[in-house]
This record gives C-alpha cells, structure tokens and sequence, in this order.
C-alpha cells in the first residue's frame, strides 16, 4: 500500500515569510506531481519532477525531488495572500494492468493571512 | 474552454438510492479517473479507464461501479449510497497517464461533485 504523508497538515504565516511543505513517502515514485486546490475547485498541476535531486522553480516557489525518489519539498518565499489553497503531493506508479497512476498525499492547507 | 465538465455540482441522496455522477472532456484524453476527497485523506482513487470501453479498479472500489461507452464520458455510478460515500467526488483526465515519464501527464480535473448521503 502506497503511503505520501505531508506535513504540516495545516499551516496559518503572516504575508512575506517563508515557508517549507514536506512529502514522505517509504516507496519509490518514478515521479512525483505536486498541485494547489482552491476551495470549490479541482486541484490544478504545479510542477512535475522526475529525476532524484531535481529542483524546480516556479516564481517564488521551490520545488526539490529527494535523492531516493521517495520524498519532495516545496518551499515558498515572501508568501502572498494568493498562495492561500491546499497543496496536494502525487508520486506516480504502475498499477499491475500496466497503467500510469497518481497515489495523492494528504494535503498540507495553507493560509496566509495579509 | 471546458476542459472537465462535472454534473451535478452538489446532491443529497437517502441511504439505499441509487445515481450517477457524470463526467465529460473535450482534450480528446485517452485516460479518465474518478476520485473522492475526504477530509485529512487527500485524494483516493476509485476507478480509472486507460481507454474507451476500458475501466479498472482503484484504491476503493467497492460501492461504485463505471462505464466508459464513449471516449469523451466517464460515469461512476452508485447502486445503494451508503452515508460512507458522503464525499466530494473528482474526475480528472490526462492524455496519458497522468505521472508517465513523457509530455502531458498532467491530469485535469473538474470542479468536483458534492454528495451527501443521509
């Protein structure tokens, strides 16, 4: 059974700091996804990284893909009220059919307060 | 642009009724799933289709059954609701599938289904 635990689970920062969203998982992902939900909303893709080690930027948020394939970090600097949503982690496997998959992490909620 | 289209929005079903949630795309995507939200739990999966005329089981299958007649629709269906499937349900669609090591993995979801079952 595939487990992505995410902490912290919920996360309240004041505009302009930073802060880091952590994804640990015992398995090994061939790649893992990470996305942002707004309330009422499907969650929306982020970032994709494949390669152990890899880091990604996009804007202010920093992506990194653990050497082992089995965690990931995404750290966000000088927040911004819309950064506010629930940020899901997604490490991709293959089911026995041969399919391609998504096993979804927990979620971390964060709020940034203005 | 309409992307993944969900029907309906919101429903309250009593225990024992049965309904079907409706998912539609217009990416010409070959693969579709059907997830559920549950608070603390993220996303788990309950059924995917690689293809038309295809579907296979997910992480939490029992209680739900799908059809994919057609390339363009994925349904989920729920014979007897029980108040354990009160959730937030999502379709999602990706050309391939979503996470393969090559271009649009990405997967596209819809605006989500609320269903409350008492």
């Amino acid at each position: 059974t595939q487990l992505l635990e995410q902490s912290p689970q919920f996360l309240s920062i004041q505009e302009g700091e930073n802060l880091t969203v952590y994804c640990n998982s015992s398995s090994v992902f061939s790649s893992l996804q990470w996305y942002r939900q707004e309330p009422g909303e499907g969650p929306v893709l982020l970032v994709t990284v494949v390669t152990g080690g890899e880091v990604k930027k996009l804007k202010r948020l920093t992506f990194q893909f653990g050497d082992a394939r089995k965690d990931s970090s995404l750290h966000i600097t000088a927040a911004q009220p819309g950064d506010t949503g629930l940020y899901l982690c997604a490490g991709a496997y293959r089911e026995q059919t041969g399919a391609n998959n998504l096993f979804f992490g927990t979620g971390t909620r964060l709020t940034v307060i203005p | 642009n309409a992307g993944v289209t969900q029907t309906p929005k919101f429903r309250v079903l009593k225990t024992g009724q049965s309904m079907t949630l409706l998912c539609a795309q217009d990416m010409n995507h070959e693969y579709m799933y059907w997830y559920r939200q549950d608070p603390g739990m993220g996303l788990r999966l309950i059924h995917y289709s690689v293809g038309e005329g295809t579907t296979a089981k997910g992480e939490v299958p029992d209680g739900y059954n799908v059809s994919r007649l057609k390339k363009q629709n994925f349904l989920l269906g729920l014979e007897s609701a029980a108040p354990s499937q009160t959730s937030v349900y999502f379709c999602a669609s990706s050309y391939r599938g979503a996470g393969t090591l090559s271009l649009n993995t990405e997967a596209f979801f819809g605006q989500g289904t609320r269903l409350t079952v008492v």
